[in-house]
């Protein structure tokens, strides 16, 4: 089946420092990929909604300058934490799309100290 | 506006027992529904979803879901619980135009007692 990579899947930094997180489809060209955050023991939450080629869609309340995305190619979607602090720690999970199916990463953990 | 609502935070079951965990759902046209279970810090795992047709829906590991339009709900259900099956369980949403996202509920912690 099709497979989404994650990575990292866990990092730790210090607060001001800026974070990558890339996501991959392995064997599929994802024309929309999403990313999802998550805090403990909560649900997930849309963050934004990343089209290959275009800006992403970010949802209300989300600071699209402080968590940039980047959807450069069919199977790679970045999301870059600028400037992190001590709230941005979270669990972060990509989910990438095609025709009918939606595939998810397996998160990264990102603790900011 | 597309929403899921877990009326249950936590659903405790023995283990041998039926379990159940329910989800309704709120969209505006058919939906497509999907159900996830997530272990601890883990991704998500599919474990089965509704598009259409049968309304009775079998998944991974024994679960199945049943899409009742009239009352809009998709619990998820299985007959025997196992210990295994202790984790955080989500229901998701997504509206059938190409290209939008899933929208998840608040998840539901499934506990089996042995």
């Amino acid at each position: 089946g099709a497979v989404v990579s994650q990575h990292p899947s866990r990092v730790i930094c210090k607060s001001g420092t800026s974070v990558k997180i890339e996501c991959r489809s392995l064997d599929f060209q994802a024309t929309t990929m999403f990313w999802y955050r998550q805090f403990p023991k909560k649900s997930l939450m849309l963050m934004a909604t990343s089209n290959e080629g275009s800006k992403a869609t970010y949802e209300q309340g989300v600071e699209k300058d402080k968590f940039l995305i980047n959807h450069a190619s069919l199977t790679l979607s970045t999301l870059t934490v600028t400037s992190a602090h001590p709230e941005d720690s979270s669990f972060y999970i990509c989910s990438a799309s095609r025709p009918g199916e939606l595939f998810f990463g397996s998160g990264t953990q990102l603790s900011v100290l | 506006a597309q929403s899921v609502a877990q009326p249950e935070d936590q659903v405790n079951v023995a283990e041998g027992n039926p379990l159940t965990v329910k989800c309704t759902y709120s969209v505006s046209g058919n939906p497509y529904l999907f159900w996830y279970v997530q272990y601890p810090n883990r991704g998500l795992q599919f474990l089965l979803k509704y598009i259409t047709g049968d309304n009775l829906v079998k998944g991974s590991y024994g679960f199945e879901a049943e899409f009742n339009k009239s009352q809009t709900s998709f619990h998820l259900k299985k007959p025997s619980a196992l210990v295994s099956d202790s984790a955080l369980y989500f229901c998701a949403v997504r509206h059938t135009e190409a290209g939008t996202a899933l929208i998840f509920g608040k998840g539901t912690t499934l506990s089996v007692s042995s």
